[in-house]
């Protein structure tokens, strides 16, 4: 069965720095996609980047990139220009290209000091 | 387009007692899921519905009955509140269309806040 560990409860960084958070994925499969959620105070979900397995270039928005290690079975995020307002909660999720079903990891506090 | 809502945002129940989380959403989606979120534990996958008509389980669906009603809609069900379902509910919908699928995301309603005491 795949599994997505996130091994960092929680993080910090100082606002305007650059912080990774780290996922690892277990699977068989070859064809996979891997997500990065946020969830704010408010609770409500957002994605923030997206990756396809058969892509072997790491996606981008904005502030947010990925660096994917297929090998490895490593989907990091990493955030530049730190800002307030990505204090929240963030998950790692997989889906295999063959299913319906997304597994989440079970997240990673960050917290962004002024 | 109000994406994905649900009702209610907050909830008490007793133990024992029965009550069904509504959700729907507007964005003409196939799939449907609801799922509990835990300290620590993630997001954790009740069931869903792939399509209008079927439902699965998943990781967690003890305790717990879904309706897909139409392609909208999808209600899940607790028929004896027990003390162990306090969580935070959330549902979720996906265009999932076919298995093939693509690298669709999740759209995630608010939240239902259950206590059951």
């Amino acid at each position: 069965a795949q599994t997505v560990t996130q091994s960092q409860p929680e993080m910090s960084v100082q606002e305007a720095e650059t912080v990774t958070l780290s996922c690892t994925y277990d699977t068989s499969e070859s064809d996979y996609y891997l997500f990065w959620y946020k969830q704010p105070p408010s609770r409500q979900m957002i994605l923030v980047i997206r990756q396809e397995a058969y892509k072997q270039q790491n996606a981008t928005e904005n502030r947010f990139s990925v660096n994917f290690q297929k090998a490895a079975k490593s989907f990091s995020l990493k955030i530049s220009d730190s800002q307030l307002g990505d204090a929240a909660m963030y998950f790692c999720a997989y889906r295999s290209g063959g299913t319906y079903k997304y597994i989440f990891g079970t997240g990673t506090r960050l917290k962004v000091l002024a | 387009n109000a994406g994905v809502t649900q009702t209610p945002k907050f909830q008490v129940l007793k133990t024992g007692q029965s009550m069904t989380l509504q959700c729907a959403q507007d964005m003409n989606h196939n799939s449907m899921y609801w799922y509990r979120q835990d300290p620590g534990m993630g997001l954790r996958l009740i069931y869903y519905s792939a399509s209008e008509g079927t439902t699965d389980k998943g990781e967690v669906p003890n305790g717990y009955n879904v309706s897909r009603l139409n392609k909208r809609e999808f209600s899940l069900r607790l028929e004896s509140a027990a003390p162990s379902q306090t969580s935070v509910y959330f549902c979720a919908s996906s265009e999932g269309a076919g298995l093939a699928g693509g690298p669709y995301e999740q759209y995630f309603g608010p939240g239902t806040r259950l206590t059951v005491t």
